[in-house]
């Protein structure tokens, strides 16, 4: 079967770091997916990771584990406007895409 | 660019009737998706297009969804008769090509069906 798993809800400090963690099950395996969505918007793409290892951009870096089927998000100096909600998305075959629930971030001042 | 359009942006219909929602893709993307999200069940992928020929439908819940995509500029997603249950927000997103990193989503569809 498929499944992503990730906590539903995290709080953190303005200034801080933060991870987020997701695990996934799919039908073969062909890159893993963060998106960003806040409040009554739609997702935008954060980073994406096909290979073992990290990823970094900017304040944002994504890590992958094929063989423990665990991925993360790593979010730096944390600032207001981070909070939103972070889904993990795992694409299997063809352009079969499965989203996570949602991570929901506060980042409190 | 505009980015992915998609109308209507709010549409309350009552039980029984037909829905449509329409999707303008970015201009030069070969690839279309159709989501859908709601509380309970987050967001789930109902179909996509490649080229404008469907390739993958198994999302899509039921036989009272249809999509087309007639040519490369415009997609609809289609429910006939609507139940409550569709209420929804219905994403459209369209990518560079298969296997494309980024899926660029549109502003979505707030269904709700009385």
């Amino acid at each position: 079967g498929q499944n992503i798993d990730q906590p539903t809800e995290m709080t953190a400090t303005e200034g801080a770091i933060v991870q987020i963690n997701c695990t996934y099950q799919t039908s073969g395996f062909n890159g893993l997916f963060w998106y960003q969505q806040h409040a009554g918007e739609a997702p935008t793409f954060l980073s994406y990771n096909v290979l073992d290892g990290l990823e970094e951009k900017g304040r944002f870096s994504s890590f992958l584990s094929r063989s423990k089927g665990y991925s993360y998000l790593l979010l730096k100096e944390l600032q207001m406007k981070d909070s939103a909600s972070y889904l993990c998305a795992a694409r299997g075959y063809g352009q079969n895409f499965v989203f996570g629930p949602g991570t929901r971030l506060s980042v409190l001042p | 660019d505009a980015g992915v359009i998609q109308s209507p942006r709010h549409e309350v219909t009552e039980m029984g009737q037909e829905v449509t929602l329409r999707c303008k893709p970015i201009s030069g993307h070969n690839s279309l998706f159709w989501y859908r999200q709601t509380m309970m069940r987050g967001l789930e992928l109902l179909i996509y297009f490649n080229n404008n020929v469907p390739i993958d439908d198994s999302g899509m819940p039921e036989d009272r969804f249809s999509a087309k995509m007639p040519n490369a500029s415009f997609s609809t997603l289609k429910i006939q008769p609507s139940e409550p249950r569709d209420s929804a927000v219905y994403f459209c997103a369209s990518s560079l090509s298969q296997g494309s990193e980024t899926q660029y989503f549109g502003p979505g569809t707030r269904l709700l069906v009385l």
